[in-house]
């Protein structure tokens, strides 16, 4: 079942600017991820931010949670036409992902 | 490429058909799962194998049939679809709950 909302549902921007999504869920957490789709192609894990934490970085990714909002956000910096794809968030309980609607970015040369 | 293998990748069938979807892993993944993905929606769990045991089934209706013959391999059996099965279905694996390796997909259309 779908965990929660993510807004934008959909983001175009210029190659080299920043792209931010938001992920809004609504029960309690272990933790939360973030997955990327491409066009055809599954998901790919891109980070998990454990509820203990309210920074996490990995390469051109930035992400953070608030749990007393039960929000996170997921920051691309300097995006290039490779992140075109289908962004989702997710939390899990005992094995069940539940995922975001989704938030589609688009990456214009 | 990916480490989750499916096949086949796309998949016609009548309503009155029996098919079946495969997926493989050789990550030594103790838990296996099928989703299901509607056209710009997010995936919807189905099914959740742990040690080769049926965990979860989010009441998936009959003629979605999960197996588990090992370890490494993941089958749907298909029988007696509607229009409304026509989907994305994919395959992941993980080691504990999480984090989940996905596949690239089946893309299921039934006439």
């Amino acid at each position: 079942s779908q965990q929660g909302e993510e807004d934008p549902q959909a983001l175009s921007i210029q190659e080299g600017e920043n792209a931010t999504m938001n992920c809004s869920y609504k029960t309690s957490i272990n933790n939360l991820q973030w997955y990327r789709q491409n066009s055809g192609r599954g998901l790919v894990h891109l980070i998990l931010i454990r509820s203990n934490e309210r920074e996490k970085h990995s390469g051109r990714l930035r992400v953070t949670l608030d749990t007393s909002k039960k929000s996170s956000s997921l920051l691309i910096t300097a995006s290039r036409a490779a992140d075109t794809a289908s962004y989702f968030c997710a939390t899990d309980n005992d094995y069940k992902l539940s995922f975001g609607a989704g938030t589609t970015v688009t990456v214009r040369a | 490429d990916t480490e989750v293998t499916q096949t086949p990748k796309h998949l016609v069938m009548g309503m009155t058909n029996k098919k079946s979807l495969k997926c493989e892993q050789h990550m030594g993944h103790r838990a296996m799962y099928w989703y299901k993905q509607k056209a710009k929606k997010p995936p919807e769990l189905m099914f959740v194998y742990s040690y080769e045991k049926l965990s979860i089934n989010e009441s998936v209706p009959s003629r979605f049939s999960p197996e588990c013959p090992n370890s490494s391999l993941l089958n749907l059996h298909l029988h007696a679809l509607q229009p409304e099965d026509s989907a994305l279905y994919l395959c992941a694996s993980s080691q504990g709950g999480t984090p989940q390796h996905f596949g690239d997909g089946t893309r299921l259309s039934i006439l």
